[in-house]
């Protein structure tokens, strides 16, 4: 199946600096991806839609200044938590689907996740 | 928007045993239902999925079961291993839109 790979898989990091985690469909496009946080032992909950060359579409309650999405390539979306803090810290999610399968087929594939721990 | 819950939260079966998690979606417009396998510090994998014009699915060991009408749809795992054992999501997805909406989660145990 395809693969989506998340980049670092953990980052620890001092209160007030900003971490990029890196979200990249290895061998198919992406003209859509989404960024889920969970934190420990709850659901994954949708923060932003990342769209290949134009804003994100950000759910509500998520600061879009706070996480920064940048969807530069059908193959790369980066997710920058900014002036990170404490609560910051959870598990950053990213998923993406086949542009093959656009419209109406559904599935979507996961990265492995990223760890942010911040101090 | 969509609803999905979830049931149980946590649910503990003898080996070779069969298990059984139930969810329940709001939305009459949602026409796709995947179920997502995490193990511990892992991204969800999709182990199963169905769509709305198809009311069973079986894949080896694992079943999905959708009723429209009362808008519920089940997860099987027959003949239960140790590997089974993770946390199980079930989602739901409306037609026309991309958002997968999430249940709670499952906690499977398979017990030795």
């Amino acid at each position: 199946g395809a693969v989506v790979s998340q980049h670092p898989s953990r980052v620890i990091c001092k209160s007030g600096t900003s971490v990029k985690i890196e979200c990249r469909s290895l061998d198919f496009q992406a003209t859509t991806m989404f960024w889920y946080r969970q934190f420990p032992k709850q659901s994954l909950m949708l923060m932003a839609t990342s769209n290949e060359g134009s804003k994100a579409t950000y759910e509500q309650g998520v600061e879009k200044d706070k996480f920064l999405i940048n969807h530069a390539s059908l193959t790369l979306s980066t997710l920058t938590v900014t002036s990170a803090h404490p609560e910051d810290s959870s598990f950053y999610i990213c998923s993406a689907r086949d542009l093959l399968g656009a419209g109406d087929t559904g599935e979507l594939f996961f990265g492995e996740g990223s760890r942010l721990t911040v101090l | 928007g969509e609803n999905v819950e979830q049931h149980p939260s946590t649910l503990s079966v003898q080996e070779g045993d069969s298990a059984v998690i139930k969810c329940t979606y709001s939305d009459s417009a949602s026409n796709y239902f995947p179920w997502y396998k995490q193990e511990l510090g892992k991204g969800p994998q999709l182990i199963i999925d169905i769509r709305s014009n198809v009311g069973e699915k079986k894949d080896q060991r694992i079943a999905v079961t959708l009723n429209k009408t009362a808008k519920h749809f089940s997860l099987h795992i027959t003949e239960t291993q140790p590997e089974d054992s993770a946390v199980y999501f079930c989602a739901a997805k409306s037609g026309g839109n991309e958002k997968l909406t999430f249940g709670t989660g499952t906690r499977l145990t398979i017990i030795p």
